[in-house]
């Protein structure tokens, strides 16, 4: 079975500061990998996904994240958080494409002027 | 593209009843999925679809729990005998096929609370 980690459930930066959101998974076979938004209210929007090809992966809003096997992570990163980054983030792990993901629980970004 | 529809977005019952939650999926999504989140957690797969047939439940769907997608379009969900614990949001999803170069596209969710 797989599982994923989100360390802090809250994370807080300013306009401006780098965003790390940090994700660790398990998994007895190579993963498929997927950060996830959700703002208030609203379904969950896919920012990227690694499956297997190039390890750094670049998503949508300037996000990106890499893959590192040695440290089974695949952190969310961004340079200059704006405003509208504010939403909670969900890391998923799954062994069969996107059938049966599993989530973690989530960290709630803010963002401060 | 309409996105995936969920309704209604807001349902209140009390415990003991039946309640039962709609999803459409984008038009050409052969692939509808369940999910449910709690209050600070993540969504827990609870079933998908491939076209009419349910291929997989999750041992979180209860025999309480029945999901159908007649004529493979539109899905139901009902739950019944509602208990406090069934609050949760339910979402659905769509997707066309299954790899990984085909993403879910979530509904924006029905929160269901059950007094």
């Amino acid at each position: 079975a797989q599982s994923v980690t989100q360390l802090g459930s809250h994370v807080s930066v300013s306009e401006g500061a780098l965003v790390l959101l940090r994700c660790n998974y398990s998994s007895s076979v190579p993963p498929y990998l997927f950060w996830y938004v959700q703002y208030p209210n609203q379904g969950l929007q896919l920012l990227l996904k690694y499956t297997s090809a190039a390890t750094l992966v670049k998503g949508i809003n300037g996000f990106e994240a890499e893959f590192k096997k040695s440290e089974t992570s695949f952190h969310l990163t961004k340079p200059s958080a704006h405003m509208s980054d504010a939403a909670e983030y969900f890391c998923a792990v799954s062994v069969t494409g996107y059938s049966t993901l599993t989530f973690g629980k989530g960290t709630m970004l803010l963002v401060s002027p | 593209d309409t996105g995936v529809s969920q309704n209604p977005r807001h349902k209140i019952t009390k415990r003991g009843q039946n309640v039962t939650f709609r999803c459409d999926p984008i038009s050409e999504h052969n692939r509808l999925y369940w999910y449910r989140q709690t209050l600070g957690q993540g969504p827990e797969f609870l079933t998908y679809f491939q076209n009419e047939a349910q291929l997989e439940k999750s041992r979180l769907l209860s025999d309480r729990f029945s999901a159908e997608r007649p004529k493979g379009s539109f899905s139901t969900l009902e739950i019944q005998r509602t208990e406090q614990g069934d609050s949760a949001m339910y979402l659905c999803a769509s997707s066309l096929g299954s790899s990984t170069d085909s993403p879910l596209h979530f509904g924006n969710g029905t929160r269901l609370t059950v007094t």
